[in-house]
């Protein structure tokens, strides 16, 4: 009864460094999203994937990329981090079709010094 | 593109009071879904309340109600008898058609703050 996982929670990273935030859903929904939530902005959508083999840009993707490995799996990379970066971040899928209900992972806090 | 507006940063209820916190949004799509999700302290967000655009009736929950305005593109939420457990930052948010573009977008957030 997982839900939505979020690997790593927490995460500090150098300038220019990369990384690639996690997310796995266990509930066979279609689609997925990838939000920053930063004080005063409420939760930016960075990407989607409306389906298994789709993506989609949001409101903020430049410095961002993202795959949907399969129907499980959707990942935000970070190819060179910048502090303008630091944010929490999570991650949600939905069903789609019979649903609109938004299930969210826990977060990753991310930290760019 | 689709907005998603709300005015107050932060609100402040007496417990077992009425507080309606404020949305409106944007868009040109004639059929979409809107929701309120809670976010406590513990981060998780927790599905409110939702309405479907075609919908006429308001959409109620318990203590939650809503006030949608479709022509006016408004969608407010009115939590009554207040509760201790209600503070946390709510967020209004906007979900495309399933014939659409799939987005699903949220406001800025309005902090509760409940006193006891």
């Amino acid at each position: 009864n997982a839900g939505v996982t979020q690997t790593p929670k927490f995460q500090v990273l150098k300038t220019g460094q990369s990384m690639t935030l996690q997310c796995a859903q266990d509930m066979n929904h279609n689609s997925m999203y990838w939000y920053r939530q930063d004080p005063g902005m409420g939760l930016r959508l960075i990407y989607y994937s409306a389906s298994e083999g789709t993506t989609d840009k949001g409101e903020v993707p430049n410095g961002y990329n993202v795959s949907r490995l399969n129907k499980r799996e959707f990942s935000l990379r970070l190819e060179s981090a910048a502090p303008s970066q630091t944010s929490v971040y999570f991650c949600a899928s939905i069903e789609s079709v019979l649903n609109t209900e938004a299930f969210f992972g826990q977060g990753t806090r991310l930290t760019v010094v | 593109a689709q907005t998603v507006t709300q005015s107050q940063p932060e609100m402040s209820v007496q417990e077992a009071e009425t507080v309606t916190l404020s949305c409106t949004y944007d868009t040109s799509e004639s059929d979409y879904y809107l929701f309120w999700y809670k976010q406590p302290p513990s981060r998780q967000m927790i599905l409110v309340i939702r309405q479907e655009a075609y919908k006429q009736q308001n959409a109620t929950e318990n203590r939650f109600s809503v006030n949608f305005q479709k022509a006016a593109k408004s969608f407010s939420l009115k939590i009554s008898d207040s509760q201790l457990g209600d503070a946390a930052m709510y967020f209004c948010a906007y979900r495309s058609p399933f014939s659409g573009t799939y987005k699903y977008i949220f406001g800025t957030g309005t902090r509760l703050k409940v006193l006891a």
